[in-house]
């Protein structure tokens, strides 16, 4: 079953806006993953993270790993439409098999 | 460049009918194999996952089992289907098994009335 706590579950925000959301934890994870999956569709990684404390960006999106490794965020900067979907976080240990992923987030962006 | 495939992409099964959903991966070779399931509103479930030919774990008892009879193929399947067998079910491969990401099938979205 999921171990992550993945807040919020939902968001309502203005073309234009930033976003924050994050993933919290009991356990301590070795790697944390951020995937968008749209509707319909498979989840596709945005950012792995594999070292605590690491900051990571591919283009507007920003990710961390907590110091505690408990932890990780994922910040949007200046949504746009095609942001929306459901964004999720994952923490692996050590094999993949060892993978949790937190319930998601659902973005909507009103243009 | 590697790809995964799943189909059928969608299926409505009646309660009590077996179930084949297939998975195949192109441009690489070995890789770990997983089935996730995704329930409404949820996040994912590892049901099933493949290091390699034959060899099948299972996360989770069910009613659902694995093959993996090619090294890119695996298959997920049931004998008999139950309502809350219904969900989006996925799959996903890795180069490796410790530390790589995985990457996801488009999935297939099963209606078991």
């Amino acid at each position: 079953g999921q171990q992550l706590n993945q807040s919020p579950q939902s968001m309502f925000i203005q073309e234009g806006e930033d976003v924050s959301m994050n993933c919290t934890s009991s356990s301590i994870f070795n790697t944390w993953l951020w995937y968008k999956q749209d509707p319909g569709e498979g989840p596709v990684l945005l950012i792995a993270l594999y070292k605590a404390g690491e900051l990571t960006s591919n283009g507007r999106l920003t990710a961390q790993f907590g110091i505690t490794r408990k932890d990780s965020f994922l910040n949007i900067s200046a949504s746009i439409p095609s942001d929306v979907g459901i964004y999720f976080c994952a923490g692996q240990f050590n094999n993949n098999n060892d993978m949790r992923f937190g319930a998601g987030t659902r973005l909507t962006v009103k243009p | 460049s590697q790809t995964i495939h799943q189909w059928p992409a969608t299926l409505v099964q009646p309660v009590g009918s077996p179930l084949s959903l297939e998975c195949t991966v192109e441009g690489t070779s070995n890789p770990n194999l997983y089935w996730y399931r995704q329930a409404a509103g949820r996040g994912l479930q590892l049901l099933f996952y493949s290091v390699g030919i034959g060899q099948i774990s299972s996360e989770v008892p069910q009613n659902l089992s694995a093959s993996r009879p090619q090294d890119r193929q695996f298959i997920l399947s049931s004998k008999k289907l139950l309502l809350s067998d219904s969900g989006f079910y996925l799959c996903a491969w890795s180069v490796g098994q410790t530390r790589e990401t995985q990457y996801f099938g488009p999935g297939t979205r099963l209606l078991v009335l």
